[in-house]
């Protein structure tokens, strides 16, 4: 059964930066797109955006947008999410998911990340 | 690009089924038959129960069904069970291969 293993809890200073990372067990990894989803402490699933695992192509949602960079690495089979310029907003849970198939069909999710952002 | 609308919390008694509703847009759930559904537990991953609008992954029980009307998606709970308490959060597919979720719903079985 394929996993997604994401890297540990990061305790990060307002201002600097944090890179998130995403590890598949076991598929091709070109063959898919990660895509990044955040939950703010007691709150909702907010979408931030996806890389191809074949071309390295991203998107990022509109918030998103010139705050954070997704790359891959094809040679480690590894995504990752980078965000910049912290702010105490941006403390929340970070998952990586694989999208199988056209539209949000996003299956497996890896175990999340908390990202914790303080003064 | 706000949140699709989902009601805050439904609550039911077991056996007797809840439907949750996901209402958006034309630009996203009435555009694409693309909306999928997630479960959430306490501390957990979500968990794909629902894509495609009415499609179940292999393992998920027949008890969740999902549907669409026009702008607004839909999730049905029949038969409630404890396990059934959950967060559940909808999410549309929109346009240049983006999505959406709805503000998610607390579902308790009383």
């Amino acid at each position: 059964q394929v996993q997604l293993v994401q890297s540990g809890a990061e305790v990060a200073k307002t201002g600097a930066s944090v890179r998130v990372s995403c590890k598949p067990s076991e598929y091709t990894f070109a063959s898919y797109t990660i895509h990044w989803v955040r939950q703010a402490p007691g709150q909702g699933l907010e979408w931030l955006g996806w890389v191809n695992g074949g071309s390295g192509g991203t998107f990022h949602s509109q918030k998103f947008q010139g705050r954070g960079t997704f790359t891959r690495d094809t040679s480690a089979t590894t995504a990752y999410m980078e965000l910049y310029s912290l702010t105490s907003e941006d403390t929340a849970i970070y998952y990586c998911t694989r999208q199988a198939e056209l539209g949000p069909m996003f299956d497996p999710w890896g175990q999340g990340t908390l990202v914790t952002v303080s003064s | 690009q706000s949140a699709l609308t989902q009601p805050a919390s439904v609550s039911g008694s077991p056996g007797q089924s809840i439907t949750i509703s996901c209402a958006g847009s034309s630009s996203d759930v009435g555009g694409y038959n693309y909306v999928s559904w997630f479960q959430q537990h306490p501390g957990k991953a979500p968990k794909l129960i629902i894509y495609d609008v009415t499609k179940r992954p292999s393992g998920v029980s027949n008890r969740l069904s999902g549907s669409k009307s026009g702008n607004t998606a839909s999730l049905t709970i029949s038969g409630l069970q404890a396990e059934d308490e959950a967060d559940y959060y909808c999410c549309s597919h929109t346009a240049y291969n983006t999505a959406i979720f709805g503000g998610g719903t607390k579902v308790t079985v009383l």
